[in-house]
């Protein structure tokens, strides 16, 4: 069965430094993957997603994703950490093909000025 | 494009009420997905409708839950009658197809309190 696993629950970092979310997941096929994002009190936005063409994934607002098909990982980085930056995000994978999404629990990105 | 509008944004109410959200997804897209997200549970899917027909309901908590999708511009969640534990942020999601690389599209939610 597919499963996400983001292993850390928040993440601090100081404005301007690089930031590292962490997601390891498990499936049985060709997964997609996305990471998705919740800014306080607000709906989710897809950040990025991967779909099996280039494993470095290019998202909004400078967040890219790598795909680790050996290490079973798609880990979320940005070089530079903004203000802006500090919400909630959430990896996901595709459950087999179809519309079913597995979460992970999410992580809260908190931004130090 | 207007995106996913959820309405009403905050609904309180009390015990016993019941409570209708509404979701108009996006124009052309053929799946409605709602979810249900609280802290200890993180985000449920509850129903999911292709092309205005309910195909998955297997999230639904119990029958005080029921959604509809009249057309495909329009869908409804209700319960009746509400509990406390009810309270939630409910979220409603459309998507062009329902394949596993298709994003789905979120609304801002609604913030269900029931006292």
């Amino acid at each position: 069965a597919q499963s996400v696993t983001q292993l850390d629950s928040h993440v601090s970092v100081s404005e301007g430094t690089p930031v590292l979310l962490r997601c390891n997941y498990s499936s049985s096929y060709s997964p997609s993957l996305f990471w998705y994002v919740q800014h306080p009190n607000k709906g989710l936005q897809l950040l990025l997603k991967y779909t099996s063409a280039a494993t470095l994934v290019k998202g909004i607002n400078g967040f890219e994703a790598e795909f680790k098909k050996s290490e079973t990982s798609f880990h979320l980085t940005k070089p530079s950490a903004h203000m802006s930056d500090a919400a909630e995000y959430f990896c996901v994978v595709s459950d087999g093909g179809n519309y079913q999404l597995i979460w992970g629990a999410g992580t809260k990105l908190i931004i130090k000025p | 494009d207007a995106g996913v509008i959820q309405s009403p944004r905050h609904e309180v109410t009390e015990m016993g009420q019941e409570v209708t959200l509404r979701c108009k997804p996006i124009s052309g897209h053929n799946s409605l997905f709602w979810y249900r997200q609280t802290m200890m549970r993180g985000l449920e899917l509850l129903i999911y409708f292709n092309n205005n027909v309910p195909i998955d309901d297997s999230g639904m908590p119990e029958d005080r839950f029921s959604a509809k999708m009249p057309n495909a511009s329009f869908s409804t969640l209700k319960i009746q009658p509400s509990e406390p534990r009810d309270s939630a942020v409910y979220f409603c999601a459309s998507t062009r197809l329902a394949g596993a690389t298709d994003t789905q599209y979120f609304g801002p939610g609604t913030r269900l309190t029931v006292l």
